[in-house]
């Protein structure tokens, strides 16, 4: 079964990081760009920044630049968003999103992981 | 900082037709990059709606059309159902801001 399986809730202090996973199981890991989409509480989608998984090639959001990493582990097909210098603005559902190239439409969606950055 | 611009609700009877518009400026639609549709049900993840301007993947609807015209496009839903009501958003490539990948504001379709 194609899926993208992301890790549980997490809840952090301001200033603190935080470290998401991303499972992909049922395609080729290395042929599709992994990026990162978060979604604040009752907000819209806002794009993070991408990965090549199999370059390790990036590119962030300029406002996340500096506080923001996309990394993998190709042995066992994982992506990794790491947030750092948390703020309570930070609190959102985070997803990991598949794409085949830096034009091509996001086609599969993780579940979504909320991180709470309480004030 | 909105990128693409969508009108915040649109609502319509079961079997009526609606529009949500997406209007972009010259760094992203209007330069030639393609839009992408998303629909997202309250509490879910968005799944791929539109691609490529007017493409539908596999298993969606043929009630769910999409077309762009220079900086803007559109979603069209046509004959409207009560599984339709949910959060709708355009993306697209904006080449002024460093290869981001950029989202519309969000629009929320009520079936009434």
């Amino acid at each position: 079964q194609v899926q993208l399986v992301q890790s549980g809730a997490e809840v952090k202090r301001p200033g603190a990081s935080v470290k998401v996973s991303c499972k992909a199981s049922g395609y080729a890991f290395n042929t599709y760009d992994i990026n990162w989409v978060r979604q604040g509480p009752g907000q819209g989608l806002e794009w993070m920044g991408w990965m090549n998984p199999n370059s390790g090639n990036t590119g962030y959001a300029r406002r996340f630049q500096g506080r923001v990493s996309i990394t993998r582990d190709s042995s066992i097909t994982t992506a990794f968003l790491e947030l750092r210098s948390l703020k309570s603005e930070d609190t959102a559902v985070y997803f990991c999103v598949r794409g085949r190239q830096w034009l091509a439409p996001f086609d599969l969606w993780g579940q979504g992981t909320l991180v709470t950055v309480p004030p | 900082q909105t990128v693409l611009t969508q009108p915040p609700s649109v609502s319509g009877a079961p079997g009526q037709r609606v529009t949500i518009s997406c209007t972009g400026s010259s760094s992203n639609l209007g330069a030639g990059y393609d839009v992408h549709w998303y629909q997202q049900v309250p509490g879910t993840a968005p799944k791929l709606l539109i691609y490529g301007n007017k493409n539908r993947p596999s298993g969606v609807p043929d009630r769910f059309s999409g077309s762009k015209s220079g900086s803007s496009a559109s979603l069209t839903i046509t004959g409207l159902q009560a599984e339709d009501e949910a959060d709708y958003y355009c993306q697209s490539y904006d080449d002024r801001l460093d290869g981001s990948r950029v989202f519309g504001t969000g629009t929320k379709v009520t079936v009434l």
